[in-house]
């Protein structure tokens, strides 16, 4: 069965530095997200895209983000300057078509990040 | 604005029932279903829908009274492989690609 790739399971970081999450989304599928999850706190989402824009975002995404589509099948999540509050699983998703009304979104396994 | 989710945790033997409420202080125009093992992704489960419609693939059952904003997850029977924490999440609003997950409410069966 299909399923969305991650890597690094796991990334540990000194605050301050840039990390990249890496995502391989299913390969039919056209939409893509980012949601993380602080531990033992709720999924929270961060940003969904499509044909190589943003299509939305939350509060949390802000210019200390970013994300990209560098190649026909990696989906990258820059973190710049990381925070010590930045330390979560980090989950990508993606969906066969957008709206989140109707159709589901298949969840990664995650990379947990840590920032020291 | 979050999903509020009751109960926050539950705690059965093999065969018993559980519901999970999901109710929203804002319109809901579906739910969303996932459930998490700990350590481990959120799984789909099954989307809600306005007019009774329901998507999913496992032995769980749900409803949406849209009026109440209301959705329930029905777990009958529930087995060992049900233990995990269960999320509703509801799409922000109508045309987007965002999910509003709850706190979740977690399961755990035991034998």
């Amino acid at each position: 069965e299909p399923e969305v790739t991650q890597t690094p399971s796991h990334q540990v970081t000194q605050m301050g530095q840039e990390v990249i999450l890496r995502c391989v989304p299913i390969s039919n599928h056209l939409y893509f997200y980012w949601y993380r999850q602080i531990l033992g706190q709720k999924v929270e989402f961060l940003v969904s895209f499509y044909n190589n824009e943003i299509s939305e975002k939350s509060e949390i995404f802000d210019d200390q983000f970013s994300v990209e589509r560098p190649d026909g099948s990696n989906f990258t999540l820059k973190i710049r300057s990381t925070k010590l509050e930045d330390s979560a699983m980090y989950f990508c998703a993606s969906s066969e078509v957008g709206g989140s009304l109707r159709n589901e979104q298949f969840f990664g396994p995650g990379t947990r990040l840590t920032v020291l | 604005q979050q999903p509020v989710q009751s109960p926050q945790a539950v705690i059965l033997r093999e065969g018993e029932d559980a519901v999970i409420n999901c109710s929203s202080s804002k319109a809901l125009y579906s739910v969303h279903w996932y459930r998490q093992k700990h350590g481990e992704a959120p799984v789909f489960l099954m989307i809600l829908l306005k007019g009774g419609e329901q998507k999913g693939h496992e032995k769980i059952s749900a409803s949406f009274n849209e009026k109440k904003q209301q959705s329930s997850l029905y777990l009958t029977a529930s087995q060992l492989s049900y233990s995990g924490t269960y999320f509703c999440g509801p799409p922000k609003n109508q045309a987007g690609t965002a999910l509003i997950f709850g706190k979740g409410t977690t399961l755990s069966v035991s034998s």
